[in-house]
């Protein structure tokens, strides 16, 4: 079976601050894809970023960055120089390829909250 | 511009009623799936369907009803049998070939 643990269910910061979302992943598929999104208020999900079980290779998009480490079965998440529009839910998520596993299987979601 | 439509937003239910939440996508995607979100429990999978005329159970499956009749539509009825359906409804598609998934902007059903 699957599994998304994300540990840390709210989190509050200042703005400007860098802040770490962690996300821990069970699974048995050899090959799978990581997701995180982002839920504003509104509730539609914001796709973030997927990244598939083969490339490590962290990744940067402007503030926010991804470290994967299959070592460790962990997908983290942070966001440099927090901006009070980063305030939001955030949700690791985890699918793999063929039949039941083909699913996506989120965590439960860290509410983030920047104040001003 | 492709998409995912779901309909209506909000949805208000009296109890012993049944209702059904509409999910339509046009990216010719070849699966479709229901989740629903409850507060602090992430979003749990209902029911998901990879081609037409087949759909699986997902893990909170009791008390709903889908069928797949076209590739396009994955409707999702709420029957009175679901104790609990007083929730966030999302509706989501993906590619045969494992692209990203695509998530429509979801449905809130009130039961009153």
């Amino acid at each position: 079976a699957q599994k998304v643990t994300q540990a840390q269910t709210e989190i509050s910061v200042v703005e400007k601050e860098d802040v770490t979302l962690d996300c821990v992943y069970e699974t048995r598929d050899t090959t799978y894809y990581l997701f995180w999104y982002k839920q504003p208020p509104s509730g539609e999900l914001v796709f973030l970023i997927r990244r598939n079980s083969f490339d490590e290779q962290n990744e940067i998009s402007g503030r926010y960055s991804w470290n994967f480490q299959k070592s460790t079965s962990s997908f983290n998440f942070t966001i440099t120089a927090s901006q009070v529009v980063d305030s939001a839910v955030y949700f690791c998520a985890l699918s793999g390829v063929t039949g039941a596993n083909s699913k996506l299987t989120f965590g439960k979601g860290i509410t983030l909250s920047v104040r001003p | 511009d492709g998409g995912i439509t779901q309909s209506p937003k909000y949805l208000f239910r009296k109890e012993g009623q049944n209702v059904t939440l509409s999910c339509e996508q046009n990216l010719n995607h070849d699966a479709m799936y229901w989740y629903r979100q409850d507060p602090g429990q992430g979003l749990r999978l209902i029911y998901y369907s990879q081609i037409v005329n087949d759909f699986q159970k997902g893990d909170i499956a009791e008390g709903y009803s889908v069928s797949r009749e076209k590739k396009e539509s994955f409707p999702l009825t709420v029957t009175s049998a679901q104790k609990n359906p007083t929730a966030f409804y999302l509706c989501a598609s993906r590619r045969r070939d494992l692209g990203g998934y695509t998530f429509g902007s979801g449905t809130r059903l009130t039961v009153v």
